[in-house]
């Protein structure tokens, strides 16, 4: 069965570049999310998307912004990076027609020096 | 808004022995689910068992169940017959059902161990 892709895996970036992180959901998820996990943390919320608009945020700064495109695939923009934006950033789809499970991708581990 | 509390950071437990993760929820919501996911060293998150609210059986995926306590607000996850692979960091979380596209709130984890 096809699973949630994100790519890059691995991303190196240095203070104050930008990185972008890809994510393909699953086919005929109509609804996407990233989480952000830091070294020892449990994940956050950062924001999500449902039919291609954004339909929830959480705590993701303003440094970042997301979209979902029209093949529902969605991008996750991060400018001036910080040694703090370090993390493993997953992407999960669902799709509203199932109860309940969101499946996560394998995550991106971004490392910024 | 909704806290999931895993009081447990580290757990040990010998190979063969089944073991009970602790987690305790807050939530105003009158319909939530509760999950469990397990996250290996490697990073992925892998799903192991979901409880809807107004479930009424506790749930129960292989060696996997779920110990459903709603008065109390707790959803203890119990693997029976622990196996070298289970060691893992495990992590509860609970969604919400309003809105479109319902966020997950994690616990803090539980580092399991398993033991010769």
């Amino acid at each position: 069965a096809a699973g949630v892709i994100q790519s890059p895996r691995h991303l190196i970036k240095e203070k104050r570049e930008t990185a972008t992180l890809k994510c393909y959901p699953i086919p005929r998820h109509d609804t996407v999310y990233w989480y952000q996990q830091g070294p020892g943390q449990d994940p956050q919320f950062l924001i999500s998307f449902y039919e291609k608009m954004q339909s929830d945020k959480g705590s993701i700064p303003d440094r970042f912004s997301a979209q979902q495109f029209s093949d529902y695939h969605s991008e996750l923009n991060m400018s001036s990076l910080e040694l703090g934006d370090s993390a493993l950033y997953f992407c999960a789809s669902r799709t509203t027609g199932q109860s309940y499970e969101q499946y996560f991708g394998p995550g991106t581990r971004l490392t910024v020096t | 808004a909704q806290k999931i509390t895993q009081t447990q950071p580290g757990m040990f437990v010998q190979e063969k022995e089944a073991v009970t993760l602790d987690c305790t929820y807050d939530t105003s919501d009158q319909s939530y689910g509760l999950f469990w996911y397990k996250q290996p060293s490697s990073g992925e998150m892998i799903f192991l068992i979901y409880q809807g609210s107004y479930d009424e059986q506790n749930a129960t995926e292989g060696r996997y169940s779920l110990n459903f306590q709603k008065a109390r607000k707790s959803a203890n996850l119990v693997i029976s017959a622990s196996q070298l692979g289970d060691s893992a960091m495990y992590f509860c979380a609970m969604r919400g059902y309003t809105g479109t596209a319902s966020k997950l709130t994690f616990g803090t984890g539980t580092r399991l161990q398993v033991t010769l």
